[in-house]
């Protein structure tokens, strides 16, 4: 089945920081990809998407690139906030849903 | 608001105790999922449905049950909990299950704390 490397931290940076959190995958095919985040206390909810090779998914100054020949989908902004301490999900899409890694664990220091 | 609600949000039980956790949406969505999330294991899919009266099994089905008797209801079931169930668990809804190639975001309820002693 399809699976997610992606790193676990906490990854901790200061604020106005650039950030790169590395997200490969494996799956049958060519999914959709997806980055979601939980902020502390809630559910998930969708940051980004791309659903074809070379689409760039792009919200709240994050952006992530669709690498077919590299399977990765990798998530960056320039200038890390306070506000974007979270946990972090990358995500393919397969035949019966989502499959999630395992979280990255993302700590902003001001 | 489209949204997914899930009820309780926090629950305390003694293992043996039959207990439901409900999931609703109102967007009409089609599938339906339940996810669990441990700490160093990220969220495991437990059972999913694709539309009323469909379910299947997820990556983590043992010690749950599941129906769809209505299409914006999905509550999870576990018939006599164990200390191992204790998790935060998590509802989801999308449109629809994937087309080839491309899959339709998800969305998610607030969570369910469980803790089972």
């Amino acid at each position: 089945g399809d699976s997610v490397t992606q790193m676990e931290g906490p990854v901790t940076l200061s604020e106005e920081a650039f950030l790169t959190i590395n997200c490969t995958y494996t799956a049958t095919g060519y999914p959709s990809l997806f980055w979601y985040v939980q902020y502390p206390g809630e559910g998930l909810q969708l940051l980004l998407k791309a659903t074809k090779a070379d689409d760039k998914g792009s919200n709240k100054g994050f952006e992530a690139t669709y690498r077919k020949e590299t399977t990765s989908f990798h998530l960056e902004k320039g200038s890390v906030q306070v506000s974007d301490s979270a946990v972090y999900f990358c995500a393919p899409g397969g035949a019966d849903g989502l499959t999630f890694g395992k979280g990255t664990h993302l700590i902003i220091q001001p | 608001e489209a949204q997914v609600t899930q009820n309780p949000r926090y629950l305390i039980t003694v293992t043996g105790k039959k207990l439901t956790v409900t999931c609703s949406q109102n967007m009409n969505h089609e599938y339906m999922s339940w996810y669990r999330q441990d700490p160093g294991l990220g969220l495991r899919q437990i059972y999913y449905s694709m539309n009323v009266e469909v379910t299947d099994k997820g990556d983590v089905p043992e010690g749950y049950k599941v129906s769809r008797k209505e299409k914006r209801n999905f509550p999870l079931i576990l018939e006599s909990p164990s200390p191992n169930q204790t998790s935060l668990y998590f509802c989801a809804s999308s449109l629809s299950l994937p087309l080839t190639g491309y899959s339709y975001e998800q969305y998610f309820g607030p969570g369910t704390r469980l803790t089972v002693t």
